[in-house]
């Protein structure tokens, strides 16, 4: 089965609005990645957080990571159409990738 | 460069027929992957090469058969189609070693068996 579960599974914002997605997983981590995909294509790494970190930035994201809960989430600030995709949270077990559920994400002009 | 190159990018197959799928990396990464997405699905698994030479299962690798032809090329196999292999196909890689580097995907390919 799957490691990781976002939630949740499908949101819909305005343009400006933040969007937040969760993602909880299973086992013990070296880090955890969030990816995008824009429909039809490959994804596309985004940010990564190792397992002693709790909160990293980059540009208009920002990720958390709680490893006593086993959860992360991905924030996105001031949303913009561009932003419509889906987002995949991916746990490391050294030497691959697990991947979640994900969650796609509509934002609205 | 061209980074990770998938062949072919549609393909449909009858069933019990047999095809390859290729892919490339010329990022002189060590470990390649491939996945399967479904329909409103995240992405599984199926085989991995986490360095030239080596190849493990992954998820769900059962009507797959890969090679790890050198380091830049990591192909999948179906020898027998079924129905249930119709998805989409994403092959991977990543410098590898540590655990701690972000994957390359390619563009995919869109596998249809009747």
């Amino acid at each position: 089965s799957q490691q990781g579960e976002e939630d949740p599974q499908a949101l819909s914002i305005q343009e400006g609005e933040n969007a937040t997605m969760n993602c909880s997983y299973k086992t013990s981590i070296n880090n955890l990645q969030w990816y995008r995909q824009n429909s039809g294509r490959g994804l596309v790494h985004l940010i990564l957080i190792r397992s002693n970190e709790r909160e990293k930035h980059s540009g208009r994201l920002r990720v958390t990571l709680d490893t006593s809960k086993k959860s992360s989430s991905l924030l996105i600030t001031a949303s913009r159409a561009a932003d419509t995709a889906s987002y995949f949270c991916a746990t490391d077990d050294t030497d691959k990738l697990i991947f979640g559920t994900g969650t796609r994400l509509q934002v609205f002009p | 460069n061209a980074g990770v190159t998938q062949t072919p990018k549609f393909q449909v197959l009858k069933t019990g027929q047999s095809m390859t799928l290729q892919c490339a990396q010329d990022m002189n990464h060590n470990s390649m992957y491939w996945y399967r997405q479904d329909p409103g699905m995240g992405l599984r698994l199926i085989y991995y090469s986490a360095s030239e030479g080596t190849t493990d299962k992954g998820e769900v690798p059962n009507g797959y058969n890969v090679s790890r032809l050198n380091k830049r090329e990591f192909s999948l196999r179906l020898e027998s189609a079924a129905p249930s292999q119709t998805s989409v196909y994403f092959c991977a890689s990543r410098m590898g070693g540590a655990g701690s580097y972000e994957q390359y995907f390619g563009p995919g390919t869109r596998l249809t068996v009747t």
